[in-house]
């Protein structure tokens, strides 16, 4: 089957720990995204990338950071700069540039 | 900046009845996108509408955009209890650059009781 897979699906983070969030896709799809989304709220978008070995600032990118290395992974760490990481993650993939994004099932992040 | 924004924030009606969402956006755009969440999932992509269309239908979904009001509306018809979820209209600015990314709304959380 084809799809978008995020993992774990809940995630615990210590203070000063970085933590990195896993999505993996089989779509063949080039572009990819990494969205936060907050109780109540929208997405708001942190990273992107259109193809391998590019990626670009999102509207919230302060404290986190990707890569894109290969076609089908697109990792979100989440740095000790980040104050605020509790949240929803979720990451997505299309293959037109922000026309019709596939979602993964997210991850739940917490702070001990 | 420009967004989307829902209305309303939650409904509730009974099964077999139809469902009207609207969005509202502030700036022109390229295209506007609906989409549904059941909780703790990720979205799922219901239909995109250009700029340049007035109406398009998939399934039980009918999704029409006003571009002089800047306004969209989603309608669900003969609503079922498995479209309780939350419904979010994405817009994507015509201008690029830094607005040129998709832009969420914070959803109208559909209730259906049987």
């Amino acid at each position: 089957d084809g799809g978008i897979t995020q993992s774990p699906k809940y995630l615990f983070r210590k203070e000063g720990q970085n933590v990195t969030l896993s999505c993996e896709q089989n779509l063949n799809h080039d572009a990819m995204y990494w969205y936060r989304q907050d109780p109540g709220q929208g997405l708001r978008l942190i990273y992107y990338s259109q193809i391998v070995n590019d990626f670009q600032k999102g509207d919230i990118a302060e404290g986190y950071s990707v890569s894109r290395e290969k076609k089908e992974s697109f990792p979100l760490t989440v740095t000790s700069a980040q104050k605020n990481p509790t949240a929803f993650y979720l990451c997505a993939s299309s293959i037109s540039f922000h026309e019709k994004l596939f979602f993964g099932s997210g991850t739940q992040l917490s702070v001990l | 900046s420009q967004q989307g924004e829902e209305d309303p924030q939650a409904l509730s009606i009974q099964e077999g009845e139809n469902a009207t969402m609207n969005c509202s956006y502030k700036t022109s755009i390229n295209n506007l996108q609906w989409y549904r969440q059941n909780s703790g999932r990720g979205l799922v992509h219901l239909i995109l509408i250009r700029s340049n269309e007035r109406e398009k239908h998939s399934g039980r979904l009918r999704v029409t955009l006003d571009t002089s009001k800047k306004s969209s509306s989603l309608l669900i018809t003969a609503s079922r209890a498995a479209d309780t979820a939350s419904y979010f209209c994405a817009t994507l600015s015509a201008y690029g650059g830094s607005q040129g990314n998709l832009i969420f709304g914070k959803g109208t959380k559909l209730s259906v009781k049987p």
